[in-house]
């Protein structure tokens, strides 16, 4: 089962940042916070991870706690196709590892 | 280039019947995995494979059988098809040592 708690569905306006929760409370030291999205009849996508460092990229950015038990992933400058399903999925680092999902957040840009 | 691919995209076939589901990824990665999504859209991990070898089994039940020819290609068999399977069944592949999943497009499986 996942391990990871998230609001089930939000709505951010266009154009404006899109900031989507994540608790992680029982997270090990040797496990990362992954973000994935899927948008509606397509397969998962790879956003963004992070183990304990903020970290950013093309796509988005992730704010980890320093406790490391709730995370933010950021959606700058939200757009209509990010309309989506993300996922905050704990993962150790051994690699190749499973991704248990868990329900989500429902994100709804609108416009 | 289409970094993963399944095909067929959608398959609709009687109870009881053999099917196959095929997964190909040109991304030169070591790990392939399958995964299961079901109509409350829940997303569960079915198997791994990490260079033509089983690493991942989730209690999955016997008449289902991938089949890996080599790192690219990782086929899904299921044997007698029963109602619960209907789902979509994603595939997907990350490099060696890496947890960055690259997912198919998934394959739509209706079981009538």
């Amino acid at each position: 089962d996942a391990k990871t708690t998230q609001p089930p569905s939000m709505d951010c306006a266009e154009g404006r940042a899109a900031n989507l929760p994540c608790n992680h409370s029982t997270i090990s030291g040797n496990e990362y916070v992954y973000w994935y999205r899927q948008i509606h009849s397509q397969g998962p996508q790879y956003i963004i991870h992070g183990l304990k460092n903020n970290e950013t990229n093309e796509m988005a950015s992730l704010i980890i706690t320093e406790d490391r038990k709730s995370s933010t992933l950021i959606l700058p400058h939200a757009t209509l196709r990010d309309t989506a399903v993300y996922y905050c999925i704990e993962v150790s680092n051994f690699g190749n590892e499973k991704l248990t999902f868990g329900t989500g957040t429902r994100l709804t840009i609108i416009p | 280039d289409t970094a993963v691919s399944q095909t067929p995209k959608y398959l609709v076939t009687q109870m009881g019947n053999d099917k196959s589901i095929k997964c190909e990824q040109n991304l030169g990665h070591d790990t392939m995995y399958w995964y299961k999504q079901d109509s409350k859209k829940f997303l569960k991990i079915m198997f791994s494979y990490n260079n033509k070898e089983l690493i991942i089994n989730e209690t999955v039940p016997n008449r289902f059988s991938p089949k890996s020819p080599d790192k690219a290609h990782l086929n899904l068999h299921i044997n007698s098809l029963e109602l619960g399977d209907s789902a979509v069944y994603f595939c997907a592949s990350s490099r060696r040592g890496g947890n960055e999943q690259f997912f198919g497009p998934g394959t739509r499986l209706t079981v009538l």
